[in-house]
Order: structure tokens, then C-alpha cells, then sequence
């Protein structure tokens, strides 16, 4: 049974606009979330985070926001670029002595010269 | 570079024989885990070691899955007698302290079984 779920499999938007990109968790224990973005043939690398503790974290470009009572978060990119084209996964952890990350499968961005 | 490192980068082998598959983690990473990734799938947890000590192995699949980080620094991942349903992208994670959430990857071994 996943516990991570990103239900839209590819989202495509025009260089400029904002990507929204969606993740939802099915245990309320998790308390750390995070966003990962990989390119073909690369290793996922780490985007933002955010701890339960907070509903938004901004870091330039990117802005993670999560709903605890609804057990979701999203990443929103703004404006787009067409170097954000690549594949994204939402993660989650418990913190703690062993943080292993439980993964979504992954949307595919294509943004649009 | 200080990243993540893995080899080899790409490795074939025939059914029922047995991989190595190498991590070199950043430079003083305490934490570090191995991750199996099947096609269109996300990453999934196999192991975790805090510096030599392997504390948590509850995701290997079978027992042919070994994994071992003598020293606290290069780890060391083997797969025995490979099955086709190995094939997949093996990634290594480090990350600094056993509390810090962040992970840094390698680049993966994509193993394909013949």
C-alpha cells in the first residue's frame, strides 16, 4: 500500500508560469517532508524540506507548503524555466536515529520555451 | 568533487551471478543508506548504516542482498546469485548526523540481469 502518493504522473507548463506539483502521505506520523528533483541518469538531488512544525518554507524560486489536517503538500516553482524540465519526487520521514525516506513515484515537469 | 560517489555506473550480469556495487559517501557523513529504484518507480529503502554499524537492513528483498560498511566510509552493496527481477537503479544516500533528514545522493548503478 503506497504511502506516498503523487497522482499526476507529468505536468507541462509555459516558461514563466507557476508548476504546482501535488504529494500526499497516508500517515500522520510523519513529521519531515521533502521535495527531490532528478535528471536522466543522475541521482535525485535535494531541493527544499519542511518540518511538521511549519506550514510553508520558501527558498527562491521554490515554495514547499504543507496541509497537516489534510495530510498534503505541494511545490510551487515561479516563475518556471525550461532547466526545471526534469522529474520530481515528494518524500517523507520520521525523524529520528534511522530517517529513511519513503518516496513518491515521481511527476514529470516539462516546462515550455 | 565532494558528492556521492558509486561504481560502477552502469553493470550487466547474467542470471545467478553475484555484483558488488560500491559507495563512497561525502566526507564525514555518519549516515548512509542504500535505496533500490525500479523503472517509473520512486526510490525504495534497503539498508542503513550509522557509521560501520547496520542498523536497519529491513528492506532487503532476500537474503542474497548484503550489504556491509567496514570501516564507516565505503560501503559495499552485493547482490548474490542475481535474479532478473534485480534490475534496477541502486542509489546511495549520505547524510551528515543521524538526525539531519536531508540525504545526498550518488548517482545510482543500474544493474541489468540477463
Amino acid at each position: 500500500d503506497q504511502q506516498v502518493k503523487q497522482n499526476s504522473p507529468s505536468l507541462s507548463v509555459q516558461e514563466g508560469r507557476i508548476s504546482i506539483l501535488n504529494c500526499d502521505y497516508t500517515n500522520s506520523m510523519f513529521d519531515y517532508f521533502l521535495w527531490y528533483k532528478k535528471y536522466p541518469a543522475e541521482g535525485p538531488t535535494f531541493l527544499i524540506s519542511i518540518s511538521s512544525i511549519k506550514d510553508k518554507n520558501e527558498d527562491g524560486r521554490f515554495t514547499v507548503f504543507l496541509n497537516k489536517s489534510a495530510k498534503h503538500l505541494s511545490l510551487h516553482i515561479v516563475p518556471s524555466q525550461p532547466g526545471d524540465s526534469a522529474v520530481y519526487f515528494c518524500a517523507v520521514t520520521l525523524t529520528g536515529a534511522n530517517s529513511k525516506l519513503t518516496f513518491g513515484k515521481g511527476i514529470t515537469l516539462s516546462v515550455r520555451p | 568533487g565532494a558528492g556521492v560517489s558509486q561504481s560502477p555506473r552502469y553493470k550487466v550480469a547474467k542470471r545467478g551471478q553475484d555484483v558488488a556495487l560500491r559507495c563512497d559517501p561525502i566526507s564525514g557523513h555518519v549516515s548512509l543508506f542504500w535505496y533500490q529504484q525500479a523503472l517509473g518507480q520512486g526510490p525504495e529503502f534497503l539498508t542503513y548504516f550509522q557509521n560501520e554499524a547496520q542498523l536497519d537492513k529491513s528492506g532487503l528483498p532476500s537474503d542474497r542482498f548484503f550489504a556491509e560498511r567496514p570501516e564507516g566510509s565505503v560501503s559495499t552493496l552485493k547482490i548474490q546469485r542475481t535474479q532478473q527481477e534485480d534490475s534496477a537503479v541502486y542509489l546511495c544516500a549520505s547524510s551528515l548526523t543521524p538526525t539531519r533528514s536531508e540525504q545526498y545522493f550518488g548517482p545510482g548503478t543500474r544493474l541489468t540481469v540477463t
